[in-house]
């Protein structure tokens, strides 16, 4: 089993459409958590860190639940540029060897 | 630009051979990691550095592999006696020390192993 685990996809919704990722880890040391996009052929970048609390940055929205140790991201109001893969991450304070990626989920954002 | 950089930028080699890869990362930055990414996977973790100290190395870093940073800056990735199974994306990242590290990536290094 992987330590983060994530739908691979592919996610194919229509421009405009509200479409949520799901992330699993096993880590249960894990602080600290974030979302990286990556488009094709290129470097990962951050999307978002995810709160305890939630977050909310525009049309992206990112929550956490330590019991289920899941962390998801809804996005809303599709845009054709957000087709890309994006990437679950779990870390702990105390070690950067566990900083886990997850295999990425893909999106496809149709006209 | 003052983000990561790498360079190459893409290397093709003939197996046996040896590679070196850089990475500059953002300038007041004292963590410098260096991941793999091979296709439909997410980076993997390989070794990391605090100023000039490799305080992290995972299994996945072979003895032909071997990462230096040696004034605290810039970083090095040598890969010895390449092989195909090293085809890969090469990826380093930096951050700077806090609570909550957010890791900056570089544009990578693609390596084709022949």
């Amino acid at each position: 089993r992987k330590e983060v685990e994530q739908d691979p996809g592919p996610f194919n919704v229509p421009e405009g459409a509200t479409v949520a990722f799901n992330c699993t880890y096993s880590n249960s040391a894990s602080q600290s958590f974030f979302w990286y996009r990556q488009d094709c052929r290129k470097e990962p970048k951050l999307l978002m860190s995810v709160y305890s609390s939630g977050n909310e940055d525009g049309r992206f929205t990112a929550q956490l639940n330590r019991a289920s140790q899941y962390i998801s991201l809804l996005i809303r109001d599709s845009k054709l540029s957000d087709s890309a893969t994006y990437l679950c991450v779990a870390s702990p304070y105390s070690s950067a060897s566990k900083i886990i990626f997850g295999s990425g989920t893909r999106l496809s954002i149709r006209p | 630009d003052t983000g990561v950089s790498q360079n190459p930028r893409h290397k093709i080699t003939k197996r046996g051979q040896n590679v070196t890869f850089r990475c500059d990362p953002i300038s007041e930055h004292n963590r410098l990691y260096w991941y793999r990414q091979t296709l439909g996977q997410g980076p993997e973790f390989l070794t990391y550095f605090q100023n000039e100290a490799q305080l992290e190395k995972s299994r996945l870093l072979s003895d032909r592999f071997s990462a230096e940073r040696p004034k605290g800056s810039f970083s090095t990735l040598e890969i010895q006696r390449t092989e195909q199974g090293d085809s890969a994306m090469y990826l380093c990242a930096s951050s700077l020390t806090s609570r909550e590290e957010t890791q900056y990536f570089g544009p990578g290094t693609r390596l084709l192993v022949l």
